[in-house]
């Protein structure tokens, strides 16, 4: 079955700077992967996504990047702010089934 | 609120005690799912569901049980056998093979 790597645990910034957040997978075949952002105590909310046929995607200050080659994938933000903070999920389908496998999370603070 | 509702918010559980958490979505999607979220563990999925009257094991099914009798309720049976309960639990739906999950506001289960 499909395998999620994320790193780092935990990420401090400062506001303004850029945060980088990376996730591997183990199924070649996988051809989606989600990024979902979760406040303290809230539902999880998907911010951006990126299909296989493309390298990169960009949204205002975030984007995507994936490396099929390589089966990995990051999530940029740039110019951070302090509502950025929060826990942060990459995910990966598990081969045909519709169900996704998530990273273990990612803790971003950024301090103003 | 967001289509998919789950209840309740908080709910505690007696030692040897079964409890049922509700999930109903207004989305008209097939696929529904549950997840489990621990500290640093990221989301494991419980169960899911592409259709009516069909469900899967995903990897952490021991101790839980689901019924999927209509297109739009999910709800997630926590028995017994689960020794460890303690958690939050997360309900989400989609389009089937879309992947692109809505999640409901979720449940935090306590054992007293």
């Amino acid at each position: 079955g499909e395998n999620v790597e994320q790193h780092p645990s935990t990420l401090s910034v400062q506001e303004g700077d850029s945060a980088v957040i990376k996730c591997t997978y183990s199924d070649s075949a996988s051809n989606y992967f989600p990024w979902y952002k979760q406040e303290l105590g809230k539902r999880p909310q998907l911010i951006i996504d990126i299909r296989s046929n493309v390298g990169e995607k960009k949204d205002q200050r975030i984007a995507v990047t994936l490396n099929k080659t390589a089966k990995h994938f990051s999530l940029h933000i740039t110019e951070t702010q302090p509502e950025d903070s929060a826990v942060y999920f990459c995910a990966a389908p598990e081969g045909s089934q519709g169900n996704l496998i998530f990273g273990k999370g990612t803790k971003l603070s950024v301090k103003p | 609120d967001g289509g998919i509702t789950q209840s309740p918010k908080y709910l505690f559980r007696k030692e040897g005690q079964n409890v049922t958490l509700s999930c109903e979505q207004n989305l008209n999607h097939d696929a529904m799912y549950w997840y489990r979220q621990d500290p640093g563990q990221g989301l494991r999925l419980i169960y899911y569901s592409q259709i009516v009257n069909d469900f899967q094991k995903g990897d952490i099914a021991e101790g839980y049980s689901v019924s999927r009798e209509k297109k739009e309720s999910f709800p997630l049976t926590v028995t017994s056998a689960q020794k460890n309960p303690t958690a939050f639990y997360l309900c989400a739906s989609s389009i089937v093979q879309d992947y692109g999950y809505t999640f409901g506001s979720g449940t935090r289960l306590t054992v007293v």
